[in-house]
């Protein structure tokens, strides 16, 4: 059985970069057919996807915090990582890392997240 | 940005009851919606996808219908332990964007 599990730091200073990383576990990254991403959750609020990363390495971001925001994959260690810079208290939230599942009809993409990580808090404050 | 709209914000229902929840596209998305259960202290738990397909291990009783603009999420008789927040959560390919809905807490009346 899959499974996603987050790690990094849970207080992160103002103006600094926020980084987090997923290991994944029970599965290759490499299988094609699924997309990794990074999704937040404010205390008492909803949902809001961050981005995802290919296995073949490409992304795809949320243009809200696109200028922000960098993930990277390393299939060797089965672990994608994300990065936000300039964080900001607004950015405090629970990070889930899932695994998106991807269909393709022609050009048309769909994408689904069939797999979560517990996820974890982070706290952006002095 | 496709903007999704769930309504109502809170349903009040008790165990047994019918439970109809709405999520509404500003654009249409086709068949491109997926729904989440959302317990306290855990992750979300896909529910259904494509608009009307159940996820592996998902009861009978949840059942997803609509495209283009509209959807909805039925779930035939409340059981306890479905007294949850759910989201709805769209992939549109023209813009390219993935947006989640605001949630609608289903709570015991």
């Amino acid at each position: 059985q899959l499974q996603l599990q987050e790690s990094g730091s849970g207080l992160v200073k103002p103006s600094q970069t926020l980084s987090l990383t997923c290991t994944v576990s029970g599965g290759s990254m490499s299988s094609g057919g699924y997309s990794w991403s990074w999704i937040r959750q404010p205390p008492g609020k909803a949902l809001e996807w961050i981005g995802y990363i290919y296995h073949s390495g490409s992304t795809f971001y949320n243009p809200s915090l696109k200028s922000r925001v960098t993930i990277s994959v390393d299939k060797s260690k089965n672990q994608f990582s994300l990065n936000l810079s300039s964080v900001t208290a607004a950015d405090t939230a629970v990070y889930y890392c899932a695994r998106g599942v991807i269909l393709v009809r022609g050009v048309l993409i769909n994408v689904w997240f069939d797999s979560w990580g517990q996820g974890t808090l982070v706290t952006v404050s002095s | 940005e496709i903007v999704l709209t769930q309504s109502p914000a809170t349903l009040s229902l008790s165990p047994g009851e019918r439970a109809t929840l709405s999520c509404r596209a500003s654009q249409s998305v086709s068949t491109y919606l997926a729904w989440y259960q959302q317990k306290p202290g855990q992750a979300p738990r896909l529910l259904i996808y494509e608009a009307s397909n159940r996820a592996t291990g998902i009861p009978a009783r949840f059942s997803g219908s609509g495209s283009g603009t509209d959807f909805s999420l039925t779930i035939s008789s409340l059981e306890p332990e479905d007294f949850a927040v759910y989201y709805c959560q769209q992939r549109s390919n023209w813009p390219p964007s993935l947006t989640f809905g605001g949630g609608t807490k289903v709570e015991i009346k």
